[in-house]
């Protein structure tokens, strides 16, 4: 069974930085494409970050670009994202999901990042 | 970016009454190695999103069948039969032809 399991969310102050990490299991990890997508509270989901199999390739919302950094540790079947220069209006769950080509076929069950003072 | 928007926003609907999802796309969602990549996801309240439909009308396995999804280039619709209790949440439909990939706002659903 495939799963996807977020922890790292907490509060923090403006300006701080945060790292998520995302465990992954049930399937091959290192043979997929990942994502981080977030939710702010009450709003609509929004795609953050990308990163492909091998981690040589990277991609970020002009939103995070700067400020995020994803990564992932395939000998320990796990996805990161590093999150620094934290605003308030990054305050959201985030989820993991993994990459079916073309859509997100998983998700994990999110882990939530409030940034206040 | 490809704007996706979604309607109606709220849909209130009587159990066992159908209902019907709009959403179209700013581009054509065709992409070039001619797939469609348009996906329905369920996310029911206080949980995380569910995939119902892949690449237009593709539904996933333990789906039910009262879910389906139909459309081509830039008009997609997702529609339920009949309505069930269950499917209280809110509707998103997603694009991953073009980078990057975009939901729409999402639909309410609600029983009346």
């Amino acid at each position: 069974e495939v799963q996807l399991v977020e922890s790292g969310g907490d509060l923090v102050q403006p300006g701080g930085s945060l790292r998520l990490s995302c465990a992954a299991s049930g399937f091959t990890f290192s043979s997929y494409s990942m994502h981080w997508v977030r939710q702010a509270p009450g709003k609509g989901l929004v795609w953050v970050s990308f990163i492909n199999s091998d981690g040589s390739s990277t991609i970020y919302a002009d939103s995070v670009k700067g400020r995020y950094t994803i990564s992932r540790d395939n000998a320990k079947n796990t996805l990161y994202l590093q999150m620094n220069s934290l605003r308030a209006e990054d305050t959201a769950v985030y989820y993991c999901a993994r990459d079916g080509y073309g859509t997100y076929d998983y998700w994990g069950q999110g882990t939530l990042v409030t940034v206040s003072s | 970016d490809v704007l996706m928007t979604q309607s109606p926003l709220s849909l209130p609907v009587t159990l066992g009454q159908p209902a019907s999802i709009s959403c179209r796309s700013s581009q054509s969602l065709v992409h070039s190695d001619g797939n469609t990549y348009l996906n329905w996801f369920q996310q029911r309240p206080g949980q995380s999103p569910r995939r119902l439909i892949y690449k237009v009308s593709n539904r996933d396995s333990g789906v039910p069948d009262r879910f389906s999804g139909s459309g081509s280039g830039t008009d997609f619709t997702l529609k339920i039969s009949r309505v069930e209790a269950e499917d209280v949440g809110v509707y998103y439909c997603m694009q991953a032809t073009h980078w990057p990939w975009t939901f729409g706002q999402g639909t309410k659903v609600e029983i009346k």
